[in-house]
């Protein structure tokens, strides 16, 4: 089976554009989260998605938005882009939203964002 | 307040030998899950071990062990038998119960030398 998958596996963006970002679950996970990790720090969370709503929201600003398909892959849009978003923005999935205790996340590779 | 504390930027290791990374959390939580990753260059999370809050036996998974002292709030991965491929960043992570949202530490780059 299919691991999550994100695409694309890097991007090159100027300050000011937007950016959409994609990722599909592994095949039966309804639950897509998004993290965003900064060069040389752990991953931040985002954004969390249960059968196409938001269940939950890092501390980070309204230019960050995000969506789930009906076949459970998730989009992250990112709007007038500054240096500071230069990253690797990871996606997991799970099976729900209110996993066991013991369910960890599954992570796919990222896609590495840059903004010049 | 940080919930995820890492406080080894970077560790060498000798081929062979064990090598422990220090992780400690802040939680009120009383049910909790810890749990610690790697992360080659190639940048995909690796799941390696967790740890429940209430679990009474530190976890254990192959090379990897998890040493658990919940008074001092530290969960420990400890790597056994260090190999060339551990060469990667690890972090630790801790889990609220009933939220899927991950606290990560800001990671220990390990080094594993021949």
């Amino acid at each position: 089976d299919a691991g999550v998958t994100q695409s694309p596996t890097h991007l090159i963006k100027t300050r000011g554009q937007q950016v959409t970002l994609r990722c599909s679950p592994i095949s039966g996970h309804k639950s897509v989260s998004w993290y965003q990790q900064v060069l040389g720090q752990g991953p931040q969370f985002i954004f969390q998605y249960y059968e196409k709503e938001e269940r939950g929201r890092g501390n980070f600003p309204d230019r960050f938005s995000a969506r789930q398909f009906p076949n459970y892959s998730s989009e992250l849009n990112v709007n007038a882009l500054l240096l500071g978003d230069s990253a690797l923005y990871l996606c997991a999935s799970s099976p729900q939203t209110n996993l066991p205790a013991n369910e960890k996340l599954f992570f796919g590779s990222g896609t590495q964002l840059s903004v010049l | 307040a940080q919930k995820i504390t890492q406080t080894q930027p970077g560790m060498f290791v000798q081929e062979k030998e064990a090598v422990t990374l220090d992780c400690t959390y802040d939680t009120s939580d009383p049910s909790y899950g810890l749990f610690w990753y790697k992360q080659p260059s190639s940048g995909e999370m690796i799941f390696l071990i967790y740890q429940g809050s209430y679990d009474q036996q530190n976890a254990t998974e192959g090379r990897y062990s998890l040493n658990f002292q919940k008074a001092r709030k530290s969960a420990n991965l400890v790597i056994s038998a260090s190999q060339l491929g551990d060469s990667a960043m690890y972090f630790c992570a801790m889990r609220e119960v009933n939220f899927n949202k991950f606290y990560f530490g800001s990671g220990t780059k390990l080094n594993v030398k021949p």
